[in-house]
């Protein structure tokens, strides 16, 4: 399956705490893109980060990729309460994102 | 400067029934990508089509699903004889070219419900 498998799939933190989801896959890629969704509610692009990159920055997200082992983790510093969401990762491969499922994180205030 | 926009936002349909779902995308994007959202899961890759051509369809279920992307207007996908498991929200994304780079800017979505 090309799907990026999601660890964990829910996250509970409070505030000001570092919050940490990672994203296993199985195929090549192109990029790898995170996506943030709030509940019931359509994507909001976070960070793309190509297959020769290792790490890239956005702000208070910061996420890193090893092609060698075919994972990439998605860190958010500094959590709010504004940041509960589910946050996907999505391959990008033969033209076409595959979303992995999710990992819901709440953050209490 | 807007986004790519999806209507209707919400759509309630019978068993039997046609939906229509619109999507248009960012302006100067040529490129559409229709993907389907369980409750609780991610979203699944329908088909991806740019101006007047389908280029990948395996996502699509092979009956009752079709897409279009016409040479003027927004792109199409319908569900001719509805059954309660197309109840789903349907996300269309644009993107400027079809490079690996190339961000996809998704659409709030269309919740379909079949009754």
């Amino acid at each position: 399956s090309q799907q990026g498998e999601e660890d964990p799939q829910a996250l509970s933190i409070q505030e000001g705490e570092n919050a940490t989801m990672n994203c296993s896959y199985k195929t090549s890629i192109n990029n790898l893109q995170w996506y943030r969704q709030n509940s019931g509610r359509g994507l909001v692009h976070l960070i793309l980060i190509r297959s020769n990159e290792r790490e890239k920055h956005s702000g208070r997200l910061r996420v890193t990729l090893d092609t060698s082992k075919k994972s990439s983790s998605l860190l958010i510093t500094a959590s709010r309460a504004a940041d509960t969401a589910s946050y996907f990762c999505a391959l990008f491969s033969f033209q076409k994102l595959v979303f992995g499922t999710g990992t819901r994180l709440l953050v209490s205030p | 400067n807007a986004g790519v926009m999806q209507n209707p936002r919400h759509l309630v349909r019978r068993r039997g029934q046609e939906a229509r779902l619109r999507c248009s995308p960012v302006k100067g994007h040529s490129h559409v990508y229709w993907y389907r959202q369980l409750p609780e899961e991610g979203l699944k890759f329908m088909v991806y089509l740019q101006k007047e051509n389908i280029i990948d369809e395996s996502g699509m279920p092979k009956e009752r699903f079709s897409a279009e992307f016409p040479k003027e207007g927004p792109s199409i996908l319908r569900i001719q004889q509805v059954v309660r498991g197309d109840s789903a929200a349907y996300f269309c994304a644009s993107s400027q070219s079809a490079g690996g780079t190339d961000t996809q800017y998704f659409g709030p979505g269309t919740r379909l419900t079949v009754l």
